[in-house]
C-alpha cells in the first residue's frame, strides 16, 4: 500500500536558525513527490516537485528536499528560518501507476522571534 | 498568467440544503482535481476530470458530484448538506493528469452548513 507519513505534526525554530520537516512515503511504484505549504486561509502554493532526475531539489524561498530511495524520505530543508515561513507544510506523494495522489497529514511550521 | 480561481470564497448554508462551487483552472490546464479540508480529516482527494471526464473518485458519498465544462472550468455540487460537509474545498489544476503532472491550487471556498 502506498502511504506518507510527515513525522512531526508541529515544528517550532527560532528565526534565523535551520528548519528541517521529515517526510517518508511507502510506495510500490516510483513516486513524484511534492512540497506544498499552506498559509492561513490561504490555497496550497508548491515550493517544489522531485520527479527522479537530481536527487536534490531546490524551491522557492530557499527551501530544498532531498529524495532519498534507500531511506524511503523527502525531507524539506532550509538554512535559515524566517518569520513568514511560520505555515502548514505538506508532504506529497504521486503515484502515476495507481493513478494516486496522498497528501501526508501535515506539519505546522512555527517560527520564534 | 492568471491562477486557479474559485468562486466563491465563503458560503453559509443550512442542513439539507445544496451547494454548487466553480472553479476556473489555469488557462491550458485540462485537468481539475477537487479536494476536501477539515482539521479532523485533513486534504482528501474528491474527484479529478480530464476532458470533460472523470477520470479518478475519491472515497466519498454519491452527494457529491462534479462536472468539467469543454473550457476546463469544473463544478462540484454537493446535495443534501451535513454538519460535515463543513470544510474548505480547494480546487487544482493541472496541465495534463493531475496524478502526475504539478498542481496549482486555487485559494478555496470555504462552506460553513449550519
Amino acid at each position: 500500500a502506498q502511504s506518507v507519513t510527515q513525522l512531526d505534526s508541529h515544528v517550532s525554530v527560532s528565526e534565523g536558525t535551520p528548519v528541517l520537516l521529515r517526510c517518508n512515503y511507502s510506495s510500490s511504484y516510483s513516486p513524484s513527490l511534492f512540497w506544498y505549504v499552506q498559509h492561513p486561509n490561504k490555497g496550497l502554493q508548491l515550493l517544489l516537485k522531485y520527479t527522479s532526475a537530481a536527487t536534490l531539489v531546490k524551491g522557492i524561498n530557499g527551501f530544498e528536499a532531498e529524495f532519498k530511495k534507500s531511506e524511503t524520505s523527502f525531507h524539506l530543508t532550509k538554512p535559515s528560518a524566517h518569520m513568514s515561513d511560520a505555515a502548514e507544510y505538506f508532504c506529497v506523494v504521486s503515484l502515476s501507476s495507481a493513478s494516486k495522489i496522498i497528501f501526508g497529514s501535515g506539519t505546522r511550521l512555527s517560527i520564534r522571534p | 498568467k492568471a491562477g486557479v480561481t474559485q468562486t466563491p470564497r465563503y458560503l453559509i448554508k443550512t442542513r439539507g440544503q445544496q451547494v454548487t462551487l466553480s472553479c476556473s483552472p489555469i488557462s491550458g490546464h485540462r485537468s481539475v482535481s477537487w479536494y476536501q479540508q477539515t482539521p479532523g480529516q485533513g486534504l482528501q482527494f474528491l474527484f479529478e476530470y480530464f476532458s470533460e471526464t472523470q477520470r479518478n473518485k475519491g472515497n466519498f458519498p454519491g452527494r457529491f458530484s462534479g462536472r468539467q465544462f469543454s473550457n476546463s472550468r469544473s463544478e462540484m455540487n454537493v446535495s443534501t448538506l451535513e454538519l460535515g460537509d463543513s470544510a474548505l474545498y480547494l480546487c487544482a489544476s493541472s496541465l495534463d493528469r493531475g496524478d502526475t503532472d504539478t498542481q496549482y491550487f486555487g485559494p478555496g471556498t470555504r462552506l460553513t452548513v449550519l
